[in-house]
This record gives C-alpha cells, sequence and structure tokens, in this order.
C-alpha cells in the first residue's frame, strides 16, 4: 500500500509561470491537507479538502493560488503567476477523517524553487 | 490551539535514550499532545499521541505531567537515523483537522 504520493518531487519555474503540484491521498483517504514550508520556517496549514470540495482554505493566499480534489484523480494545488517568495517545499497529507484517532501521512513533498 | 516550546537543538549519543522537553502550558482540558519528526528532505513522520496518560509505542514513549502543563517524548536508543526536528503540537479533539507546527527540537544523535 503506497502512502502519500506527491509529484513532482522537485520544480523550479521562472518568474511569472504557473506551477501545478499534485498529491494523490493514501488508499481509502478522502482528506487531503496541504501544507508550506518555507525555508527555516515549521509547516503551515494551507488547505484542507475532500473529494470535490474545499472544506478550509483559510490558509490559502488570497491570490494566484488555488486548490481541487476531483472525483477522480489527485489533489492539485496551483501557483500562478509565481513569485520567488513562493519558493518552498510544499507537502501534502491524507487521512480517513478529521477525528485524532485519524493519523495523518505526509507525502515526501514537491520543493518548488522559483527563479 | 494551545502554544507549545521547545529548545531548539539538542544532542544524543547514539545508543543513550533521548529525552525531548515540550511546554504547553496553556493546554486545555480537551487538548491532545501530538509529536511528529522531520528527517531532512521529507515529509513529517507521526510518532505518538497523547491526552494525559503516558503512552507507549514501538517508536518512542510520551511522558505528560499530572498538570499537563509539559511533557517528554523519550526515544530509548537513539541511533543515527532518529536525527530529525521533533515537533509537539497541541491539537484540539474532535474534528479540529489543523496542525500548528512551531520550528520543533533538532535532535542530532551523534556516533
Amino acid at each position: 500500500n503506497a502512502g502519500v504520493m506527491q509529484n513532482p518531487r522537485h520544480l523550479v519555474r521562472r518568474r511569472g509561470q504557473e506551477a501545478r503540484l499534485r498529491c494523490s491521498p493514501m488508499k481509502g483517504h478522502s482528506h487531503v491537507y496541504w501544507y508550506r514550508q518555507l525555508p527555516e520556517e515549521g509547516l503551515k496549514f494551507m488547505v484542507y479538502l475532500q473529494k470535490e470540495n474545499i472544506i478550509d482554505e483559510s490558509g490559502m493566499p488570497k491570490e494566484r493560488f488555488s486548490a481541487e480534489f476531483p472525483k477522480e484523480g489527485p489533489s492539485i494545488l496551483r501557483i500562478q503567476q509565481v513569485v520567488r517568495g513562493d519558493s518552498a517545499a510544499y507537502f501534502c497529507a491524507s487521512s480517513q477523517g478529521t477525528e485524532r484517532v485519524y493519523g495523518y501521512t505526509f507525502g515526501s513533498g514537491t520543493r518548488l524553487t522559483v527563479v | 490551539d494551545a502554544k507549545t516550546t521547545q529548545p531548539t537543538s539538542m544532542d544524543c549519543a547514539e545508543g543513550r535514550a533521548a529525552n525531548l522537553p515540550c511546554n504547553h502550558s496553556t493546554i486545555s482540558g480537551n487538548e491532545y499532545v501530538y509529536w511528529y519528526r522531520q528527517i531532512h528532505s521529507q515529509g513529517p513522520q507521526y510518532i505518538i499521541h497523547g491526552l494525559k496518560n503516558n503512552e507507549t509505542n514501538e517508536m518512542a514513549s510520551l511522558i505528560i505531567t499530572e498538570d499537563r502543563k509539559s511533557s517528554t517524548l523519550i526515544l530509548p536508543h537513539a541511533t543515527l537515523r532518529d536525527t530529525a526536528v521533533y515537533y509537539c503540537i497541541v491539537r484540539s479533539g474532535g474534528s479540529n483537522y489543523k496542525l500548528t507546527f512551531g520550528k520543533g527540537t533538532l535532535l542530532t544523535v551523534n556516533p
């Protein structure tokens, strides 16, 4: 049973381009969470999604960032018109539910570098 | 969620016990203490969690003080592969899904 799969592992984009980060949750997990880790910082919550629904996007920047988790396929975190400050590691986690008994499994992350 | 305070870094000799402290003096009655770790270039890994009783699993032990204002994560026999940043997180019970990560403690296990 594969864990949470994120791709690509490393992504380089020029300023102004779009970045698409993909996350396939663990089998049986229908809850997906995205976190961002800036250099030398802890992880910060961005968004929580269930299939076809955004539940909480309170941690997402208001502009240029969007997330989806379609009925079929992986969850996508999309960053439009990237800027240097978007350079960070983006981690996805999944769980069966939100109760504390359900552990969160994190992927290995996508490291975005904006040049 | 309550705020946690951890030392910035700690060292431990390989094979010895690593004791990582965490202060959470503002913890409330329904908040759990979680520990995660992040090995370099990897995603966070769940270690253990508890409410008020001490907990043990195959990875570690969690000791929570009686007043619940602090806790200690114990790795009984640290190995070089335990070198990582360890995060102590306080999380509400029920459906609180957000994990609030601080800067954690960088544990370095030395040969």
